[in-house]
């Protein structure tokens, strides 16, 4: 089975903070991608990264940056968090190189930023 | 710009009962996800439908893909309570960079004995 794994599920962290989330698949794909999930918005993507060192803005970019040093490891970065980056976070990976396929999620982690 | 809408946004069904949620969408895709989010856990894969016509079947959930009418649909027959949960469409967003996947707003399905 595919996993990916997002090494926080609760995070609480103070306005200002630098923030990394991390998240790590063990399937060998080649894409991953950051969403965050809002009541009422669905999911928006955040950045995608289709290859190591590569990375691509998704739909609301701002506030945030990414890092894929290695393939299977795809971090968030939240240089200076505030009170509306507090959020569900969902880390994905896909298997195709050309094109997405379906996505596999890790389980997430809830940041809150006070 | 792609624009995925479901319908109904909240659902609550008996058990034992049939009914449709709707995933509608703005302009040309020949892909489409379905996924279901149980309350605090993410989001888990359910159909992937590739071409038009296609149809999956999975016990009580069978969804079908129109890529002429950009529609797809997720038939639910005899409900059981074990199907609560919030479902997702995603469609393929070829415009985009290396494409990626739009979503609906969700469907939280509640199924009341």
């Amino acid at each position: 089975d595919v996993k990916v794994t997002q090494s926080s599920r609760y995070l609480v962290k103070r306005t200002g903070e630098k923030v990394f989330l991390e998240c790590v698949q063990d399937m060998d794909h080649e894409n991953m991608f950051w969403y965050r999930q809002d009541p009422g918005l669905g999911l928006r993507l955040i950045y995608f990264s289709y290859d190591v060192k590569m990375k691509e803005k998704g739909d609301i970019p701002e506030g945030y940056s990414v890092s894929r040093e290695k393939k299977e490891r795809f971090s968030l970065i939240l240089e200076s968090a505030s009170t509306n980056q507090t959020s569900m976070y969902l880390c994905a990976s896909s298997p195709l190189r050309m094109g997405i396929g379906e996505l596999f999620f890790g389980e997430g982690s809830r940041l809150t930023v006070l | 710009e792609l624009k995925v809408e479901q319908n109904p946004l909240f659902l609550s069904m008996q058990e034992g009962k049939n009914y449709t949620i709707y995933c509608n969408y703005s302009t040309t895709s020949d892909r489409l996800y379905w996924y279901r989010q149980d309350p605090g856990k993410s989001l888990e894969s359910l159909f992937v439908l590739l071409s038009n016509g296609a149809v999956k079947q999975e016990g009580r959930l069978m969804a079908s893909l129109d890529t002429k009418a950009r529609l797809s649909t997720l038939h639910i027959t005899a409900a059981v309570h074990d199907l609560s949960a919030t479902y997702f469409c995603a469609v393929m967003n070829y415009g985009g960079s290396q494409g990626n996947l739009i979503f609906g707003k969700g469907t939280k399905l509640s199924v009341k004995p």
